[in-house]
């Protein structure tokens, strides 16, 4: 079985820029979430989607958006890119119904903004 | 809201030691608690979980214990590995928010 894969692996890009990221979820799950990792704030939620719909928000400026679609995949965008942006960002997978029991994490997008 | 304390790192033990690493939170209701593992660049992976009072997760020997008492989810493995070197996570999720409140982590090296 698939595991949660998120794409790109890394990525460059210059203050002001936009960027979008890709996460494809385990087959089977319809909610993705996604957090942002740095050194000094640690693991942060961003938001989470289920079945195309934003069902959680961090709290993250409007910058940060995403969407999901119909089979599940979602994408983050990031607008107007500020140095402070640069991160891990992960992507969680999990089933979204009944209890929360568990969620599987992608290998991460690594952003650098310079 | 909710948090989760961890023990501060890094830890650096020789390889057969024992390990543990004490986690704590606070949250309201009964949270479901978990142990994640993030190998160098890498994303994390769920080592371990548990989701209601004096449950014991376990998984390659690492173990822990939902004490609702003392609000605490400490990792313990007996003998560590090489192997076993990484940054660990304790992570909570509580009521209806789909969500994983992390701690900071704690880094470990295990020297032959």
């Amino acid at each position: 079985k698939a595991g949660v894969t998120q794409t790109p692996r890394y990525l460059i890009k210059t203050r002001g820029q936009q960027v979008t990221l890709s996460c494809s979820p385990i087959s089977g799950h319809r909610s993705v979430s996604w957090y942002q990792q740095t050194p000094g704030q640690g693991l942060q939620f961003l938001f989470e989607y289920f079945s195309e719909t934003q069902r959680n928000k961090g709290n993250f400026p409007g910058r940060f958006s995403g969407r999901q679609f119909s089979n599940s995949r979602s994408e983050m965008n990031v607008s107007t890119l500020e140095l402070g942006d640069s991160a891990l960002y992960l992507c969680a997978s999990s089933r979204g119904e009944g209890p929360f029991t568990e969620a599987f994490f992608g290998q991460g997008t690594r952003l650098t903004v310079v | 809201g909710d948090s989760v304390t961890q023990m501060e790192g890094p830890v650096t033990l020789s390889e057969e030691a024992f390990l543990t690493i004490n986690c704590t939170y606070t949250a309201t209701g009964y949270p479901s608690l978990f142990w994640y593992v993030q190998y160098p660049g890498e994303g994390l992976q769920l080592l371990l979980k548990a989701t209601k009072a004096d449950d014991k997760g376990s998984n390659k020997g690492f173990e822990a214990t939902y004490r609702k008492e003392t609000t605490s989810f400490h990792l313990e493995k007996g003998s560590v590995q090489v192997s076993d070197s990484a940054v660990y996570f304790c992570a909570l999720a509580s009521g209806s928010a789909r969500q994983l409140t992390f701690g900071s982590g704690t880094q470990l090296t295990v020297l032959p």
